[in-house]
Parts: C-alpha cells; structure tokens; sequence
C-alpha cells in the first residue's frame, strides 16, 4: 500500500449506531487530518494531530471522536450521529512535526458515509 | 481572515480546448502558500501544486500551468488541450504561517471536458 489509506470507502449506519473509520498513511510523516466534506461546502477541518497529539480541534460536536495511537494511524469514532452528519470524511497526513500546516498535504481517497 | 473564493462552480469543454479555473484569495498575511488539488469521482483528491507568497514565477508541468499574480490575489490553473481525464473537481486552498487552522479551501470548481 503507499499513500494514505482508508476503510472502509462506503459507510451506512443508524442513528444509534456506533462505528468507526480508519486511516493510515506510508508516507511517513507526522501530522494527520480529518476533513469533513458536505455538498456544496468547502472543506471542513475537523481535528489535527502532529506526533500523535491532537493540536487541533474546530468545534466538532462530541458525537465525533478522534484516536491517533501512533502517526502512522488515525480513526474516527462515531455515535450517536445525525443524518446532517453524512459526508464524505477525508483524512490526510502532512510532513511537519511541528504543526505546521503550509506543508503539503496528501489525501486519502475518503469514506462516504450515509446515516439514515 | 482567510478566504479562498472559487467563482466558477461548473465548467464544461470540449476536448482539446484550453480552460482556466479561477482562484482568488484573501490574506493580511506576507508569508502564505497556495495549492491547487484535483478531486476525480472516485474522492481522492491529488496534489497539483504548492507555491509559496514569494515567488511569482508562473509554472508550467505538461499541459497544466498556473499563473500566480499577488497584484490581483489570484493563482489562476490552466489546462492545455483538455482531456477527458481531466473531469474532476478543482480545488484551490491557501495556507497560512500561524497557528491554529491555516488551511483554506475554495469551494471547488466542476470540469467537465466533453469527448
């Protein structure tokens, strides 16, 4: 595999589903993303890690919730969603250490997830 | 603030004619980066370019080429003799050097090139 990863590509859940999407860069950087993509709407920075701590975190409701257990993976725990939450959930990874965010950032190929 | 606008949402060609996607950009800040990404249907989307605030050199790679003026705050993306692969969405982002969220992207412009 090489790139950035993610599982799975397509997601359906209930309301009161749990579930959870996983991303994996072999890049070998240090800083990794979740973007959220609706309709119509620029992309949605969600959460930032860089070195496996989370530097960032834009007013996500608490029904979204991130785990990097190292820098190489990053997942996106749900529950409880919403149907407003179905979008496509892009992760990235970028060089920097250090948080800095002009570094490139390298995209995975996103999970459309439905709720119903 | 920072703010990426992508005026053109949908755009349609015909094989080999040349377009341009429009990007303009706001920024108080001298240090910053622009990007261009290509989004195809299948969700992944592909580093084009990265430029940096001071460097103004327009870029040529094959058929695509970008022409960046901080006169007018745009970094415009041409391509050459389109090609049906080239149906995508274009997103041009804006990076900035300061903490917390620095990465910006337009709402993405929808190329359709016709066969």
């Amino acid at each position: 595999e090489t790139g950035v990863t993610q599982t799975p590509r397509h997601l359906v859940m209930g309301m009161t589903n749990k579930k959870s999407l996983k991303c994996e860069q072999h890049l070998g950087h240090n800083a990794m993303y979740w973007y959220k993509q609706s309709a119509k709407k620029p992309l949605e920075l969600m959460f930032v890690y860089s070195l496996e701590e989370r530097v960032e975190n834009n007013s996500v409701p608490s029904r979204f919730s991130p785990e990097c257990p190292n820098s190489s993976h990053l997942f996106l725990h749900l529950h409880t969603l919403q149907p407003e939450d179905s979008a496509l959930y892009l992760c990235a990874s970028s060089q920097g250490s250090s948080g800095d965010r002009t570094d490139t950032q390298y995209f995975g190929p996103g999970t459309r997830l439905t709720v119903l | 603030a920072q703010k990426v606008t992508q005026a053109q949402t949908e755009i349609s060609v015909v094989e080999k004619e040349d377009v341009t996607l429009d990007c303009v950009y706001e920024t108080r800040d001298t240090t910053y980066y622009l990007f261009w990404y290509k989004q195809p249907p299948s969700g992944e989307l592909v580093f084009l370019i990265r430029r940096n605030s001071f460097d103004e050199q327009n870029e040529i790679s094959g058929r695509y080429s970008w022409n960046f003026q901080k006169s007018t705050s745009s970094f415009n993306f041409t391509i050459t003799a389109s090609q049906v692969v080239d149906s995508a969405v274009y997103f041009c982002a804006l990076s900035v050097y300061i903490t917390g969220n620095q990465f910006y992207f337009g709402t993405g412009t929808s190329l359709t090139v016709i066969p």
